[in-house]
């Protein structure tokens, strides 16, 4: 069984500090993951993705590092801003042809001015 | 940018009836989804379409939910009768291949009294 896990439903950071968002799947059947950003009212925007084969992939002030032996992934936004602000998912593509995604629960980051 | 555009944002119905939700991808992309959330809940996968035919289902999309594209733009989502179980936040995506990221539209909350 596929799942993504994002046991932390809330995150509050200051401007310009650095924010960590952490994920965890269940199996290696991933191949690659993906972070969503969502505001409110406002359907989902890919962020950053990060494949299996890598450890990190960074892109501006966002880094996402990948532990596959924890089978743990962990989002970096370094400094945070308060425009961060948003829930943010962690996706991975179900293995096999039509790789729909699977998706965490979602954390809601706040970054405080 | 190009981007996945939604109608309508809100729609609101009575249970028993028929809805559809509207979506135009974004044009050369090859891959139509739809996904849903509940409030509160996970985004949750329904569909995934490509070369005109479903190619992907989940569970959640029973009998009483169909999608066509009727014309080169547009993808559509209908719910022959609603229950009230069925309100949620409805997004479209698209993407050029199955291997790339998904680009969401803004979602339809649909309400079902």
């Amino acid at each position: 069984d596929q799942q993504v896990k994002q046991n932390s439903p809330s995150l509050s950071v200051q401007e310009g500090r650095i924010s960590i968002l952490n994920c965890d799947y269940t199996n290696s059947m991933f191949d690659y993951f993906l972070w969503y950003k969502k505001y409110p009212a406002e359907g989902p925007t890919f962020l950053i993705s990060i494949s299996s084969i890598k450890d990190k992939n960074e892109d501006g002030r966002f880094t996402v590092f990948l532990n596959k032996s924890a089978k743990h992934l962990s989002l970096h936004i370094v400094p945070s801003q308060p425009g961060d602000s948003a829930v943010y998912f962690c996706a991975g593509p179900r293995a096999g042809n039509n790789r729909k995604l699977i998706w965490g629960l979602g954390t809601s980051l706040a970054v405080n001015p | 940018e190009p981007e996945v555009t939604q109608t309508p944002s809100h729609q609101v119905t009575q249970m028993g009836q028929e809805v559809i939700l509207r979506c135009v991808p974004i044009s050369n992309h090859l891959y139509f989804y739809w996904y849903r959330q509940i409030l509160g809940q996970k985004v949750e996968f329904l569909v995934s379409f490509y070369n005109n035919e479903i190619s992907e289902k989940s569970e959640i999309f029973d009998d009483q939910f169909s999608v066509e594209r009727p014309d080169g733009s547009n993808f559509t989502l209908k719910i022959r009768s609603t229950k009230l179980e069925d309100s949620a936040m409805y997004f479209c995506a698209s993407s050029k291949g199955s291997y790339t990221e998904a680009f969401f539209g803004q979602g339809t909350r649909l309400t079902v009294v």
